[in-house]
């Protein structure tokens, strides 16, 4: 049963650039919430897709923005990326209703340089 | 606005030392969800425990153990007889209820463990 899994593991890009890291949830989730962890620091939540749809956001600029595909995987574009996006960006996953506790993915370490 | 507080930034102890984790958070939310999560150098955040805040009893598992404490807004972890393999960061992080499936964590900064044989 596989779980979570996020690609591409590592990528440096440049300021200004755009990236899109991607993520495929645990089998028979339907939930994908993204977070970004700069260094030293704790998780913090981006957003969470359901149905497609952006349901929850947190406090991060419209540069940040996802996709949910119908086989519930999803897509976390960064725009015109700044030195301070450089984080580890976690995807985890959750079924709708079930209030089980999440599942994380390795996550994409992003360097922005 | 929810918020986790861990004050330890670093901890070291030798194997085998109990060692305690400490955790404080603020809401204003009557119901809300308490959790832990370990996070190797691998990345992934790996689940420990959640509580709810009607939920005082303490937990015990294996040599895992946790006391929620509502009067004292804390939720602390101990790790008896520690190994090597404990070494890892841990995060305290709360959810709100009506969050769906408790996916939006507010986490604290975490407290980097290190067991030293």
């Amino acid at each position: 049963d596989a779980g979570v899994t996020q690609s591409p593991t590592h990528l440096i890009k440049t300021r200004g650039q755009q990236v899109t890291l991607r993520c495929s949830p645990k089998s028979g989730h339907d939930t994908v919430s993204w977070y970004q962890q700069a260094l030293g620091q704790g998780p913090q939540f981006i957003f969470q897709y359901y149905e497609e749809e952006e349901r929850q956001r947190g406090n991060f600029p419209d540069r940040f923005s996802g996709h949910q595909f119908p086989n519930y995987s999803s897509e976390l574009n960064v725009n015109a990326l700044l030195l301070g996006d450089s984080a580890l960006y976690l995807c985890a996953s959750s079924l709708e209703g079930d209030k089980s506790p999440l599942h994380f993915g390795n996550g994409t370490r992003l360097t922005v340089t | 606005a929810q918020k986790v507080t861990q004050a330890q930034t670093e901890i070291s102890v030798v194997e085998k030392e109990d060692v305690t984790l400490d955790c404080v958070y603020e809401t204003r939310d009557t119901t809300y969800y308490l959790f832990w999560y370990k996070q190797p150098p691998s990345g992934e955040l790996v689940f420990l425990i959640r509580r709810n805040s009607f939920d005082e009893q303490n937990e015990i598992s294996g040599r895992y153990s946790w006391n929620f404490q509502k009067s004292t807004s804390s939720f602390n972890f101990t790790i008896t007889a520690s190994q090597v393999v404990d070494s890892a960061v841990y995060f305290c992080a709360l959810s709100l209820e009506g969050e769906t499936s408790g996916s939006r964590l507010t986490f604290g900064e975490g407290t980097q463990l290190t067991v030293n044989p």
